[in-house]
C-alpha cells in the first residue's frame, strides 16, 4: 500500500495567522482526502482533491478557510487559515490503498491554536 | 444516507481478556467494512477490512465479520494485551470507494 509523509506532524500558532501542511505520497494516486479529527472525536472529511482541478468540499468547509492545493499526482497541501482555537484538531490526509480496498493515512499533524 | 455506529467507550479490559467493540452500519449498495486503530499520538493504521457478506477480515489476531442479515462487523480478539490500548474506529466506504465514513471510535485500555 501507499505510504505517506505528512508534516508538520506537530504546531502550535497564534491566532489570526494560516498553517499550510504538506502530504507526500510514494506512488501516483487520483484522489487525495483531507480529514479533520477533533479533540475526542472522529474523523471528518474536509475535501476531495484531484489532481488538475478544484477540490471538493465537504458541507460545512469552504475554499477560504481550508484552500487546498494538489500540483500532481503525489503531493497536496491543505492550509488552515485565519486560525481561531476552534480550528485545534489532528488533521490527516488520506490516500485509496494500492489494493482499492481501503484507505492509508498520514501519521497526521496536531495543530495547536493560541 | 449511510452511516456507522459503534459502541461507545471507553472500555477497559484486563490483559488476557476477550474483546468485542460492536459496529453497526446502514448502506445502499454493497460497502466494504473496515477496522482502523490508532495508537496514542499516531495516525490512522488500517486493521482489517472485509469487502463483501460473510468475509472475515483478520489481523494481530484481531477478526470481524461481515454480517448482511444484521448489519455488523463487531470487532473481537481473544485475549488482549497491554499493547492493544488505542482508540478503534469502524468505518465504511460506499460501493465506488468514493465515500469513506466513520464510527465515532471506541477507546480500549487495557491493564496488566
Amino acid at each position: 500500500s501507499a505510504v505517506i509523509s505528512q508534516k508538520p506532524s506537530r504546531d502550535i500558532c497564534q491566532r489570526g495567522t494560516s498553517l499550510t501542511i504538506q502530504c507526500q505520497v510514494d506512488s501516483q494516486v487520483t484522489m487525495m482526502f483531507w480529514y479533520r479529527q477533533q479533540p475526542g472525536q472522529s474523523l471528518t472529511l474536509i475535501a476531495t482533491a484531484n489532481q488538475g482541478s478544484e477540490a471538493t468540499y465537504e458541507s460545512g468547509f469552504v475554499i477560504d478557510k481550508f484552500p487546498i492545493s494538489r500540483p500532481n499526482l503525489t503531493f497536496s497541501t491543505l492550509t488552515v487559515s485565519n486560525m481561531s482555537p476552534e480550528d485545534s484538531s489532528i488533521y490527516l490526509c488520506s490516500v485509496r490503498a494500492g489494493d482499492f480496498y481501503g484507505y492509508t493515512f498520514g501519521s497526521g499533524t496536531r495543530l495547536t491554536v493560541v | 444516507g449511510d452511516s456507522v455506529t459503534q459502541m461507545e467507550g471507553p472500555v477497559t479490559l484486563s490483559e488476557e481478556a476477550f474483546l468485542t467493540i460492536n459496529c453497526t452500519y446502514t448502506a445502499t449498495g454493497y460497502p466494504s467494512l473496515f477496522w482502523y486503530v490508532q495508537y496514542p499520538g499516531e495516525g490512522l493504521q488500517l486493521l482489517l477490512k472485509a469487502t463483501k457478506a460473510d468475509d472475515k477480515g483478520s489481523n494481530k489476531g484481531f477478526e470481524a465479520t461481515y454480517r448482511k442479515e444484521t448489519t455488523s462487523f463487531h470487532l473481537e480478539k481473544g485475549s488482549v494485551q497491554v499493547s492493544d490500548s488505542a482508540v478503534y474506529f469502524c468505518a465504511l466506504s460506499d460501493d465506488n470507494f468514493n465515500k469513506f465514513y466513520f464510527g465515532s471510535g471506541t477507546k480500549l485500555n487495557v491493564k496488566p
